[in-house]
């Protein structure tokens, strides 16, 4: 089955840059979703299609996708930025929906 | 607005037969591409996808859980229903259903979400 691969955890200091990765075999090919889910709530999805923003979703948060590797780019991180952030795509074979295991942005 | 909201029993014993249903408003099923999704999450672990069904009845089920779980829709209640049987304390977790569209491709309206404990 298809497996996306996240770094267990991102540390950055306020006002840095936060790039969080999903590798998976040609996913520059599909389209990733990402999701934002702080302790005890539901998931928010950030980014859609790769690099589309949902309305609410502030500017910082922006998304790339190419080769094996699909990137979550949060600037200017703030401290309420602080959760797991979730990948997933669409597959065709074997789990239809996959999410990667999930990256703890801890801001310093 | 779109919502979703989970409703079930909280507390199952193992082998017995967990039902969930997800009530959902302000949108429509019969849009082409809408689905509703099944995710769960046990305590302190990823968000582990379970099922989806889309508008046209597509339902694609994990195939780790084999024939233990079914998902149908209920259009004259607003309703979609997951059925997972022969529950194992592994089967504890947070279960979320969710609206996935087609403006952003992923889950963009979520349930709040339901803790399931099995538990003897």
């Amino acid at each position: 089955s298809y497996v996306l691969t996240q770094p267990p955890s991102v540390s950055v200091a306020p006002g840095e840059t936060a790039q969080i990765t999903c590798g998976g075999h040609n996913i520059g090919g599909v389209s990733v979703h990402w999701y934002q889910q702080k302790s005890g709530q539901a998931p928010l999805l950030v980014m859609g299609y790769d690099a589309d923003r949902p309305s609410g979703i502030p500017e910082r948060f922006s998304g790339s996708n190419s080769g094996s590797t699909a990137t979550l780019t949060i600037s200017r991180v703030e401290v309420g930025d602080e959760a797991d952030y979730y990948c997933q795509v669409y597959h065709s074979d074997g789990d239809h929906v996959v999410f990667g295991r999930g990256t703890k942005l801890t801001v310093l | 607005q779109i919502t979703l909201k989970e409703s079930g029993p909280t507390l199952l014993k193992p082998t017995q037969t967990l039902t969930l249903t997800c009530t959902l408003s302000g949108f429509s099923f019969s849009t082409s591409g809408v689905g509703v999704g099944w995710v769960r999450q046990a305590p302190g672990n990823a968000l582990e996808w379970l099922a989806i069904i889309y508008w046209d009845d597509d339902v694609r089920t994990r195939p780790s859980l084999g024939s233990r779980l079914t998902v149908t829709k209920d259009m004259s209640k607003n309703q979609v229903v997951l059925t997972l049987t022969s529950m194992d304390p592994s089967d504890t977790g947070t279960y979320f259903c969710a609206h996935r569209g087609t403006e952003l491709g992923g889950f963009d309206s979520w349930g709040q979400g339901i803790l399931v404990t099995v538990s003897s």
